[in-house]
Parts: C-alpha cells; sequence; structure tokens
C-alpha cells in the first residue's frame, strides 16, 4: 500500500522559512515524479512544485519560483520542500503527491497523495 | 499557463440522479486532463485520467470525456458517497493546472 507522509508544517512569521518532508513507501520511490500540491484553507488547489525520479527535471509554479526548492533523497525515500520568504499567501495544507507517470515526457497525474502538513503564515 | 473553468460551481442534485461537470480549457490540452474528487478533511482521489481513462478501483459509474477544450465528468447514478468537489487538472501545458473545482450537493 502506497504511503505518504508529510512533516515540517507548522506556524511561521511572514518572511521566515520552513522546510517540509515527505517519507513514501509502499512503492518503487526512485521510479516514480514526485510532486507538492497545496491547499489554502477552504480554497482550490494549486500545484507547488514537481521533482523527476532521479532529481534531474524540476518544475515551481509562478508563484513560489525563486523561493521554495523541491528536493529528494532517493536513498531515505524522502521528498522535501525548502520555503524561504514566507508570505501570508503561502498558508495553506502541503500535500505530497506521486506521479502516475507512464509517458514518454513531463510529469502527469497525482495517483497517491498524503495526509497533507498545515503551513500557516502569520505574524 | 491554462485556465481551467469548471462548471457550475454547485451543483445541487438527489442520490440516484446523474450529474454532468463541465471544465473548459483556456487552450487546447488535447485529451491530458483529469479528474480528482475531494472529500471534507481528506486529500483528493484521481478518478479519471487522460480524459476518459479510469483509474485503478473507480466505478464504472464515473466516466470521462472531451478533447482540446472541452471536457465532462459523468456520474451515472449518484451514490451517498459520491457528493464531494471535484477538480479538473491539465498537464498538456506547462505548469499543470486545476481547475477551481464543483461540489456536488444533497439536494
Amino acid at each position: 500500500e502506497v504511503q505518504l507522509v508529510e512533516s515540517g508544517g507548522g506556524l511561521v512569521q511572514p518572511g521566515r522559512s520552513l522546510r517540509l518532508s515527505c517519507s513514501a513507501s509502499g512503492f518503487s520511490f526512485d521510479d516514480h515524479d514526485m510532486h507538492w500540491v497545496r491547499q489554502p484553507p477552504g480554497k482550490g488547489l494549486e500545484w507547488v512544485s514537481g521533482i523527476s525520479w532521479g532529481g534531474g527535471s524540476i518544475g515551481y509554479a509562478d508563484s513560489v519560483k525563486g523561493r521554495f526548492t523541491i528536493s529528494r533523497d532517493n536513498a531515505k525515500k524522502s521528498l522535501y520542500l525548502q520555503m524561504n520568504s514566507l508570505t501570508t499567501e503561502d498558508t495553506a495544507l502541503y500535500y505530497c503527491a506521486k506521479d502516475m507517470g507512464g509517458y514518454s515526457y513531463g510529469f502527469s497525474w497525482f495517483d497517491s497523495w498524503g495526509q497533507g502538513t498545515l503551513v500557516t503564515v502569520s505574524s | 499557463d491554462i485556465v481551467l473553468t469548471q462548471s457550475p460551481a454547485t451543483l445541487s442534485l438527489s442520490p440516484g440522479e446523474r450529474a454532468t461537470l463541465s471544465c473548459r480549457a483556456s487552450r487546447s490540452v488535447s485529451s491530458y486532463l483529469a479528474w480528482y474528487q475531494q472529500k471534507p478533511g481528506l486529500a483528493p482521489r484521481l478518478l479519471i485520467y487522460d480524459a476518459s481513462n479510469r483509474a485503478t478501483g473507480i466505478p464504472a459509474r464515473f466516466s470521462g470525456s472531451g478533447s482540446g477544450t472541452d471536457f465532462t465528468l459523468t456520474i451515472t447514478r449518484l451514490e451517498p458517497e459520491d457528493f464531494a468537489v471535484y477538480y479538473c487538472q491539465q498537464r498538456g501545458n506547462w505548469p499543470l493546472t486545476f481547475g477551481g473545482g464543483t461540489k456536488v450537493e444533497i439536494k
């Protein structure tokens, strides 16, 4: 059974940093691209960032580009999101999601999700 | 960026009725569209990918159609557990984007 467990969320002041982690199990982690997707309270979904299985291809939403950095450690079966210069607009539940894969190029669909970790940016 | 517009925002129906949800893209995404279901307090679940392929374990009452800019998710007979919010998502153009969601509520 695929399991994705996020951690690292919390209350942080504007301008500060936070690092999220996602621990994966139940599948071949190093065979799959991985993503972060966020959801502000009471609102819709926003793709934040994705990383290919080997880390060679990375993408970011414009809203976080230059502030957030995605990374992965395949030996530890873990995904990370370093978030710097946080603003109140970054307040959201952050989900770790597994890419379904199976395409010759690019990121695709999110076929497994964690339960999310809440990031609240407030003074 | 591709903007996905979902309609209606809210759909009020009774169990057993047919639900038809729309997702319109600001430009063509070919068949690169997926649908997700999200219930309160839970993570989204992948229902349909590549416009019309059901994900693993998804009941046959869920079906997807469309290509280019216009897509439809149909639930043939609503079960009590189908009342939820539904999102579409595209991978046809960078970056990946989601629609704003359609809430299917009990009438």
